[in-house]
């Protein structure tokens, strides 16, 4: 059990640039999250797989927003055009499917700065 | 969800016990109640969750109130370690979404 990884730990872009994170999971785990921090606030869900499967997803997620996860493996978040209230901390976690007990473990996040 | 109310900050002399609330008063039937703290400039952790009873592990304890309309997280012994944003949550059974995180509780240990 290496924990959730998640790729680059930093990124700095442009208004109006696009952006792709990584999130590699626990290995078995067959559920994904992905979550947005602002400072001083707790997470905010934006959207998650079970599987290959994206099966819900958060107002928050705009169209600019798209997450994959293919094979049910790793998973991706793009954010195209962005805007400067895209910067925040992408959070992502992972967990095995179960009945509300189940645990989520999360990565280290990315943290993006929109200038 | 159902949505949980904490206060905004506490502060505990370090190696004393923390007793950190939670107000969960909509809790439905099937919610787990779950926390998680987060240390500065890292991802949540999981802390400790539970249903009905009282709960114990390495890290901490859950303690329930009868009518589970509360319950309280307690650090038995503080360390500067534990110095954190811990957050009480509420999931409910056979869902797969989200947590919802609220603002939590921001703990400051004082050496």
């Amino acid at each position: 059990d290496t924990g959730v990884s998640q790729d680059p730990r930093h990124k700095i872009t442009k208004r109006g640039q696009n952006v792709t994170f990584r999130c590699d999971p626990i290995s078995e785990h067959n559920r994904l999250y992905w979550y947005r921090q602002t400072l001083g606030q707790g997470p905010e869900f934006l959207t998650y797989f079970q599987n290959e499967a994206q099966l819900e997803k958060s107002r928050l997620l705009s169209d600019r927003f798209s997450a994959e996860r293919p094979k049910g493996s790793f998973s991706t978040l793009e954010i195209q055009r962005t805007e400067q209230g895209d910067s925040a901390m992408y959070l992502c976690a992972s967990s095995r499917a179960g009945n509300g007990a189940e645990t989520q473990y999360f990565g280290p996040g990315t943290r993006l700065l929109v200038l | 969800d159902a949505k949980t109310t904490q206060p905004n900050s506490m502060e505990s002399n370090e190696e004393e016990p923390v007793h950190l609330p939670c107000n969960h008063s909509t809790i439905s039937g099937t919610d787990y109640i779950h926390w998680y703290r987060q240390l500065p400039s890292q991802g949540p952790e999981y802390v400790i969750h539970g249903l009905t009873s009282n709960v114990n592990n390495r890290m901490a304890s859950l303690a329930i109130a009868e009518d589970r309309k509360s319950s309280t997280l307690i650090l038995h012994r503080a360390t500067l370690r534990d110095a954190a944003v811990y957050y009480c949550i509420l999931r409910e059974a056979n869902t797969g979404n989200q947590f919802y995180f609220g603002t939590g509780t921001s703990l400051t240990v004082i050496p």
